[in-house]
């Protein structure tokens, strides 16, 4: 088992590109999780999807949008990126209700 | 919506003293509590979790106690190695449909040799 995968590693982009990371889970586990990390500000929660086919806003949705695409992937999205959105994104997933969550490797997103 | 709050930031202790890290939480429907051990540059992992039916729990030198009236729990870490050095998030959820994990900001914990 992988567990779950994060693409791409790093990334730098210019401020008003976009791009799509990409999140993926072997375990089966019916929701998913979009986590941003900045120094002294914790894991915030971007976006989740609780089921296959349903996502909704978390802590600091904006500028942000997502896909479950099926119920192994979960991507997100940034349509025209900004300085404030340069952070370490984290992808987690969970199978539900007292179980342990699950976090990708991360990706190191710098915006210029 | 939830707010957790974390005490202290940082944490400064000697190699076999013991760590206490506090967290509060706003919400009474939070009925799980999981906390987390990031080390520098890698994923949080999952070191030990409290649900609500249970005001304490231990694993080896960890422990964590809950006060449900108080809206308050707490991770201890008895006889500390240089290892144990890491930032240490405290978490709550209700645990219904959205399952959502709400973090506290995080503890750097310092274990000096």
């Amino acid at each position: 088992n992988a567990g779950v995968t994060q693409t791409p590693k790093f990334q730098v982009l210019k401020t008003g590109q976009s791009m799509t990371l990409q999140c993926a889970q072997d375990m089966n586990h019916n929701s998913m999780y979009w986590y941003r990390q900045d120094p002294g500000m914790g894991l915030r929660l971007i976006y989740y999807s609780a089921s296959e086919g349903t996502t909704d806003k978390g802590e600091v949705p904006n500028g942000y949008n997502v896909s479950r695409l099926n119920k192994r992937e979960f991507s997100l999205r940034l349509e025209s990126a900004a300085p404030s959105q340069t952070s370490v994104y984290f992808c987690a997933s969970r199978a539900g209700g007292w179980n342990e969550q699950f976090f990708g490797p991360g990706t190191r997103l710098t915006v210029l | 919506g939830e707010n957790v709050e974390q005490h202290p930031s940082t944490l400064s202790v000697q190699e076999g003293d013991s760590a206490v890290i506090k967290c509060t939480y706003s919400d009474s429907a939070s009925n799980y509590f999981p906390w987390y051990k990031q080390e520098l540059g890698k994923r949080p992992q999952l070191i030990i979790d409290i649900r609500s039916n249970v005001g304490e729990k231990k694993d080896q030198r960890i422990a964590v106690t809950l006060n449900k009236t108080a809206k308050h729990f707490s991770l201890h870490i008895t006889e500390t190695q240089p290892e144990d050095s890491a930032v240490y998030f405290c978490a709550a959820s209700d645990g219904g449909a959205t399952n959502k994990l709400i973090f506290g900001t995080g503890t750097l914990l310092a274990v000096q040799p």
